[in-house]
């Protein structure tokens, strides 16, 4: 049981470069969602997921897409990646029901030059 | 909008030493509150969840309270150890009409327990 993973652990982009972030479960947890954590600001919801075929906009879900094709992955999307994304990215999972503790990845570190 | 503090920002004792983190939330239409430990360069760890109609956990030296009234929730760390330093993060979850949405963070406390 790996619980939630995440790929790559770092990465370095030029401005204006498209990737995707991987994130994976095999917990068959319902819920997944993304977060960003900068320094002074914490952890803000970028989008999440409560199933497969179903996402949502959290805080800040400018820049970024989603998909949920699958019950075990989530991958983030940056379209045109500029350098207030640079951030370190957390993925993080849960039942759809109580008491919805939150399992979080290893993150993935980014900077957008 | 869920607003969440965390006092102190940080936070340096010596070995030993009981201690006590404060968190506060401005929406008291909470679904759970996670109090979450990392290391510098690491993932979050989850410590104690307490639901909204919970009052406290207890996880080994480590014992959190709900106030929901308040909007508050206290961590207190007994016998603290130099392995407890970390950052502390406080969380809640927001229950909406369709569920559960994401979690808002406290900015965090940063513990040292000095040897």
């Amino acid at each position: 049981n790996a619980g939630v993973t995440q790929t790559p652990k770092f990465q370095v982009l030029k401005t204006g470069q498209s990737m995707t972030l991987q994130c994976a479960q095999d917990m068959n947890h319902e819920y997944m969602s993304w977060y960003r954590q900068d320094p002074g600001m914490g952890l803000r919801l970028i989008h999440y997921s409560v199933g497969a075929g179903i996402t949502d906009q959290g805080e800040v879900p400018n820049g970024y897409n989603v998909s949920r094709s699958t019950t075990e992955d989530f991958p983030l999307r940056l379209l045109s990646a500029a350098p207030s994304q640079t951030s370190v990215y957390f993925c993080a999972s849960s039942f759809d029901g109580n008491p919805r503790t939150q399992y979080f990845g290893p993150g993935t570190r980014l900077t957008v030059l | 909008k869920q607003e969440v503090t965390q006092i102190p920002a940080a936070l340096s004792v010596p070995e030993g030493e009981n201690l006590v983190l404060n968190c506060s939330f401005t929406d008291s239409a909470i679904y759970n509150l996670q109090w979450f430990r990392q290391d510098p360069g690491k993932g979050l760890t989850s410590l104690l969840l307490i639901q909204s109609s919970q009052r406290e956990q207890t996880s080994g030296r480590l014992n959190a309270s709900l106030d929901k009234s308040s909007g508050r929730s206290t961590l207190y760390i007994a016998a603290s150890q130099p392995g407890d330093s970390a950052t502390y993060l406080c969380a809640v979850l927001l229950y909406s009409g369709g569920g559960a949405d994401g979690l808002t963070f406290g900015k965090g406390t940063h513990l040292i327990i000095q040897p």
